[in-house]
């Protein structure tokens, strides 16, 4: 089983600045790796797949990058909006299709 | 425009049974896989069980294999996940999710809540 670490756990940061998600494979996933973005009391939205390709309307200040076992997530400028908690997850090596355990962006 | 839409949570004794369903519409079902995923409260993501488009292939996590039931009707577009023998560690929100062109999952249920409890 691959195991995904996400990092960091938690990540204040201040509306407009640039916010980094870090995510770490086990072992390879090749480019197979998805970000979703969870709010309270939702269901998880896709926002990357194919490590950096954006799903259907997500804006261009989420971008994703990496390969192998180190991928990035990058928020350009965070807006109220995008205060969530972001998963990262494989589905390169499957079963069993595999989460981080999430990283929380929060107002600083 | 897709629409997942789960149904069959609530209260359940331990050891009892649950089933779940997913109704789906927007797309054109019986052309895609399917996931159950489970959230503990406060907790992260769980993925559940897979199931292919047409049936033909069912995967499970080690944690519910032999005590959950992953299975499909295309002529109703519908999901469904049988639960039997449930723990207290089942207790989870339940969400089905629909796989995208790749592998990730494009579409989630709003999901329903399972507890597990005495």
């Amino acid at each position: 089983e691959i195991v995904m670490t996400q990092s960091p756990a938690i990540l204040s940061v201040s509306p407009g600045e640039r916010a980094t998600l870090s995510c770490r494979a086990s072992q390879s996933v090749s480019n197979n790796l998805a970000w979703y973005q969870q709010k309270p009391g939702q269901a998880p939205r896709l926002l990357i797949y194919d490590t950096s390709t954006r799903a259907t309307g997500i804006p261009a200040r989420f971008s994703g990058s990496g390969s192998g076992t180190e991928f990035t997530l990058t928020i350009s400028s965070l807006q109220s909006e995008d205060f969530a908690v972001y998963y990262c997850q494989q589905y390169n090596n499957w079963p069993p299709w595999t989460f981080g355990q999430g990283t929380k962006v929060e107002i600083k | 425009q897709v629409h997942l839409v789960e149904s069959g949570g609530g209260v359940v004794q331990p050891g009892g049974s649950l089933r779940l369903s997913c109704a789906a519409s927007g797309f054109i079902f019986s052309g895609y896989d399917l996931h159950w995923v489970r959230q503990a409260p406060g907790k992260g993501l769980e993925w559940v069980a897979f199931i292919r488009y047409d049936g033909s292939s069912k995967y499970y996590a080690d944690s519910v294999k032999g005590r959950f039931t992953i299975s499909r009707d295309n002529s109703k577009n519908t999901l469904y996940l049988q639960m039997n023998s449930l723990r207290a560690e089942d207790t989870a929100v339940y969400f089905c999710a629909k796989r995208g062109g790749s592998y990730s999952w494009d579409y989630w249920g709003q999901g329903t809540l399972v507890t597990v409890s005495s």
